[in-house]
C-alpha cells in the first residue's frame, strides 16, 4: 500500500516551453502533497505544499508563477514548469500524505528528471 | 527551525566492511520523529526507518542498525558487512514542527567497492 506515482519519469523539453508533471496517490487519498526539487549531488529542497482544493503554499525563493501547482483531487497534484529554462533542469520529487495517516507520514514518488535544452 | 547535518559527504568502503553514517539534528520540539532514506542511482527514495524521540533503544534490521542518542542529538546508521548494492546516497530527515515539511540532511554518498 501507500504508493505514489509520478508521470513522466523523465522529460526533455526545449527552452521556453512548458512541461507538466503529475503526482498520483494510487491507493490512498492525499489531502496534502509536497513538491521537492533536487539538483545534482544536492539534497531535496521543498518547493511547495499543496492542499486539495486550495492554493499551494510556496517556499521562499520559489516563483509561483513559474511553478504552477494544481491539486484538484484527493489523488492528483500537478506541477507545471512554465517557460522552462536550462537552470530548471532538475529532479522533481513529489510526496503525499495519507489523509487517514499521521502528520509526519509522507510517501514519496519515484521522481521526474527534467532536462531543458 | 529544524536542521539536519550529515558531516560525511562521501564515504568509500570495500565490500564486507562495516560503515557508519552520522546524522546530527537540531529541533526545539520535545517530541519528534527521525527518518533515514536511501536514494540509489535510480533516484527513488527508499524508506529505511522511522524513529520516535520517545524511544531511545537501538534498532537492528538485518545488516542495518541505528543508534539514537538524544543527549547528543544524533541518529547514526550502521551497515554491517556492506555490499555493492548498498551504494547509494543516504539521507537523514526530520519533519518540521507541524509534521509537514521534511527537512533533509545534505546526504552521504556511500560507495561500496567490490
Amino acid at each position: 500500500g501507500a504508493v505514489v506515482s509520478q508521470h513522466p519519469s523523465w522529460v526533455i523539453c526545449k527552452s521556453g516551453t512548458s512541461v507538466k508533471i503529475e503526482c498520483r496517490s494510487l491507493d490512498f487519498q492525499a489531502t496534502t502533497m509536497f513538491w521537492y526539487r533536487q539538483f545534482p549531488k544536492q539534497s531535496l529542497m521543498l518547493m511547495a505544499t499543496s492542499n486539495e482544493g486550495s492554493k499551494a503554499t510556496y517556499e521562499q525563493g520559489v516563483e509561483k508563477d513559474k511553478f504552477l501547482i494544481n491539486h484538484a483531487s484527493l489523488t492528483l497534484s500537478t506541477l507545471t514548469v512554465t517557460s522552462a529554462h536550462p537552470e530548471d533542469s532538475s529532479f522533481y520529487i513529489c510526496s503525499a500524505r495519507d489523509r487517514a495517516g499521521a502528520l509526519y507520514e509522507q510517501y514519496f514518488g519515484p521522481g521526474t528528471r527534467l532536462t531543458v535544452t | 527551525a529544524q536542521k539536519v547535518t550529515q558531516a560525511q559527504t562521501e564515504i568509500s568502503v570495500v565490500e564486507k566492511e562495516d560503515v557508519t553514517l552520522d546524522c546530527v539534528y537540531e529541533t526545539r520540539d520535545t517530541t519528534y520523529y527521525l527518518f533515514w532514506y536511501k536514494q540509489p542511482p535510480s533516484g527513488e527514495l527508499v524508506f529505511l526507518i522511522r524513529r520516535n524521540s520517545f524511544d531511545e533503544q537501538n534498532e537492528i534490521s538485518g545488516r542495518y542498525s541505528w543508534n539514537f542518542q538524544k543527549s547528543t542529538s544524533s541518529f547514526n546508521f550502521t551497515i554491517t558487512a556492506s555490499q555493492v548494492v548498498d551504494s547509494a546516497v543516504y539521507f537523514c530527515a526530520l519533519p518540521d514542527n507541524y509534521g509537514q515539511n521534511f527537512v533533509f540532511g545534505p546526504g552521504t554518498r556511500l560507495s561500496v567497492l567490490p
